[in-house]
């Protein structure tokens, strides 16, 4: 079935530092894959989402491109911040219509002055 | 944008008592619902897919007499756990799902979780 693999964390980084978190998916067709933010004591957020290869998802500095050929999406930021800190969550939904998403286990990121 | 509400935030209950969350989509209908539950520092895990106006759908493994989902209109769908016990005590959320215009994909929108500890 359609899986998704995240690195495991946590991700410990000083502030300016860059950024990599790997995402590899298995999955049949072509589904939209998403990363989420959950902040602490928060709900999942949505970060980025990319809806076909080579795609690139961005926003507030974190971006990810949809690599069909390795099957992967990983996150990338080029300068953290302490607000970073977060657990981030890698995920797929199917092709069409309302797909469930199916969650990476979650990276949790610290990043200190 | 889109808004999801849960209610309440966090829970304590006792061993053996029922409790009923609440999923509200505050801008728009949602005819589909998800139900997600969070064990500390892990993934979620999809529990049911809730269907307005007919029975959800439960992920292997859920028992759909434990949590009961009703979703009644297309702005509530409510998880009650029933004869809860300590090892339901967990991270509920719920997710709607919106549709992202030309795009076609539909991204989820979650609520902010329901915290239950079962005493």
């Amino acid at each position: 079935g359609d899986s998704v693999t995240q690195m495991e964390g946590p991700v410990t980084l000083s502030e300016e530092a860059f950024l990599t978190i790997n995402c590899t998916y298995t999955a049949t067709g072509y589904p939209s894959l998403f990363w989420y933010v959950q902040y602490p004591g928060e709900g999942l957020q949505l970060l980025l989402k990319a809806t076909k290869a080579d795609d690139k998802g961005s926003n507030k500095g974190f971006e990810a491109t949809y690599r069909k050929e390795t099957t992967s999406f990983h996150l990338e930021k080029g300068s953290v911040q302490v607000s970073d800190s977060a657990v981030y969550f890698c995920a797929l939904s199917g092709s069409g219509g309302y797909n469930k998403l199916i969650f990476g286990a979650g990276t949790r990121l610290a990043v200190h002055p | 944008g889109a808004v999801v509400s849960q209610h309440p935030s966090w829970v304590i209950c006792k061993s053996g008592t029922s409790v009923k969350i609440e999923c509200r989509s505050l801008d728009f209908q949602a005819t589909t619902m998800f139900w997600y539950r969070q064990f500390p520092k892990q993934s979620l895990m999809l529990m049911a897919t809730s269907n307005e106006g007919s029975k959800a759908t439960y992920e292997q493994g859920v028992e759909k007499d434990k949590f009961l989902i009703n979703h009644a209109s297309l702005t509530l769908s409510t998880l009650t756990v029933t004869s809860a016990h300590p090892e339901d005590s967990s991270f509920y959320i719920c997710s709607a799902a919106v549709l992202a215009g030309a795009s076609g994909a539909n991204v989820l929108t979650f609520g902010a979780g329901s915290r239950l500890t079962v005493l």
